[in-house]
């Protein structure tokens, strides 16, 4: 069965501080992982694609890693803003009616 | 332009109430989707367009009804719904149906009395 698991559930940390959140799928086949961020009550937004062959992609302080082999994925968020607070969700292509398998989320709080 | 755009923001209606959400894009896509979702859940797949057909249908309730009138627009027409259907209407847009990147819209928020 298609899963993407992710962890933590949620996550508090200060202001300025660095993060990483965790994303193991078990899709197959696999085509791509992105990682999409969603503020309370709107739609999500993309914040990386990666396909088989990319280890790292970064957009501004937002750095994704994928390990194609033991099939996870990593989104490290730096120096982090109040405006971070939000739900990371986890989207594997592969799986689906959609071709798309989704995690539930991070749910990231960031406090001054 | 990449938005995708809905309306209203909110919505409140009756369980006898008929409604309409509405969904435009102007990126020249050609799939669009309507997705549900609860609080602290992912979005489930309700229906999938592909040149203004309807592809997938993922077991909705008929008091869910779909429409493309053109590429362009996808309208969710609701009929007799249940408080269990307060949600998060999520619409999204892609390039054809089996690529990449899916552009969502801000959502309607739902609830039904």
């Amino acid at each position: 069965k298609n899963q993407v698991e992710q962890s933590p559930q949620s996550l508090i940390i200060l202001e300025g501080k660095n993060c990483t959140l965790q994303c193991n799928y078990t899709v197959s086949p696999f085509s791509n992982l992105r990682w999409y961020k969603q503020d309370t009550g709107r739609g999500p937004v993309s914040l990386t694609i990666m396909t088989f062959s990319e280890n790292t992609k970064s957009n501004g302080r937002y750095t994704a890693t994928l390990d194609a082999d033991t099939k996870q994925s990593s989104l490290h968020i730096t120096a982090s803003q109040l405006s971070d607070s939000a739900s990371y969700i986890c989207v594997v292509r592969g799986g689906g009616a959609d071709g798309l398998t989704f995690g539930k989320g991070t749910h990231l709080i960031i406090q001054p | 332009d990449t938005e995708v755009t809905q309306t209203p923001k909110h919505l409140v209606m009756g369980m006898t109430n008929k409604k309409s959400l509405k969904c435009e894009q102007h990126m020249g896509h050609r799939a669009m989707y309507w997705y549900k979702q609860k609080a602290k859940k992912p979005p489930e797949l309700m229906f999938v367009y592909s040149y203004e057909k309807l592809s997938i249908n993922e077991s909705v309730p008929s008091r869910f009804s779909p429409e493309c009138p053109n590429s362009s627009l996808l309208n969710l027409h609701l009929h007799a719904l249940q408080p269990e259907d307060s949600a998060l209407y999520l619409c999204a847009s892609s390039q054809v149906a089996d690529t990449d990147t899916q552009y969502f819209g801000p959502g309607t928020r739902l609830t039904v009395l």
